[in-house]
């Protein structure tokens, strides 16, 4: 079955850096990811849809600066939040459609403990 | 524009019974409907899903689901719920051009009682 991959599952860091957080479609290519966001005890909210080979997509909102995403390749995309501040202690999951089918899987999230 | 609204944040329900999670969407257009569950600190897995036809939907672990388009539900039910089954329930609503891209309900949480 399709599997998608994230890593770390864990990062502490401290203010002011910066923290690199992969998705990977392990056995599948994927045109197209997704990157939500989600807060202790409340909903995913849509960041970012992530192209391969063009640039990102962000939600209303969402700072293109602070939270760079890259897509180039059909099986990894990357998320770097920058310049991190505690405010942006979260908990962060991909997901990726599966090219050519309606398959659309998710990854088992990444949590980011700025400190 | 889309959006879903699960009406219960939590429901306490006790081993053995039957729970309904309910959801209703908005949209202007077709949709597909989706439950997800999430454990902590996990990511999501997919209960079940519709896309088209039949209005009763099966999914993992017992449930079902019941697309309702004069009311714009699709309610999530078990007729006997497991101390398993506790964990945060998420509806999800798609355009119907297949994009991917999901906008998500609150989610309800499940606690199953013994």
């Amino acid at each position: 079955g399709a599997v998608v991959s994230q890593h770390p599952s864990w990062v502490i860091c401290k203010s002011g850096t910066s923290v690199k957080i992969e998705c990977r479609s392990l056995d599948f290519q994927a045109t197209t990811m997704f990157w939500y966001r989600q807060f202790p005890k409340q909903s995913l909210m849509l960041m970012a849809t992530s192209n391969e080979g063009s640039k990102a997509t962000y939600e209303q909102g969402v700072e293109k600066d602070k939270f760079l995403i890259n897509h180039a390749s059909l099986t990894l995309s990357t998320l770097t939040v920058t310049s991190a501040h505690p405010e942006d202690s979260s908990f962060y999951i991909c997901s990726a459609l599966f090219d050519g089918a309606n398959v659309l899987t998710f990854g088992a999230g990444s949590r980011l403990t700025v400190l | 524009a889309q959006s879903v609204t699960q009406l219960d944040s939590q429901v306490p329900v006790f081993e053995e019974a039957p729970v309904e999670l309910r959801c209703n969407y908005s949209s202007s257009v077709s949709v597909y409907l989706f439950w997800y569950v999430q454990y902590p600190n996990q990511g999501l897995q997919l209960l079940l899903k519709y896309l088209s036809g039949s209005t009763l939907v099966k999914g993992i672990n017992g449930f079902e689901a019941e697309f309702n388009k004069s009311q714009t539900s699709f309610h999530l039910r078990k007729p006997s719920v497991h101390i398993s089954d506790t964990a945060e329930y998420f509806c999800a609503v798609e355009g119907s051009s297949n994009t991917g891209k999901l906008i998500f309900g609150q989610g309800t949480t499940l606690q199953v009682k013994p």
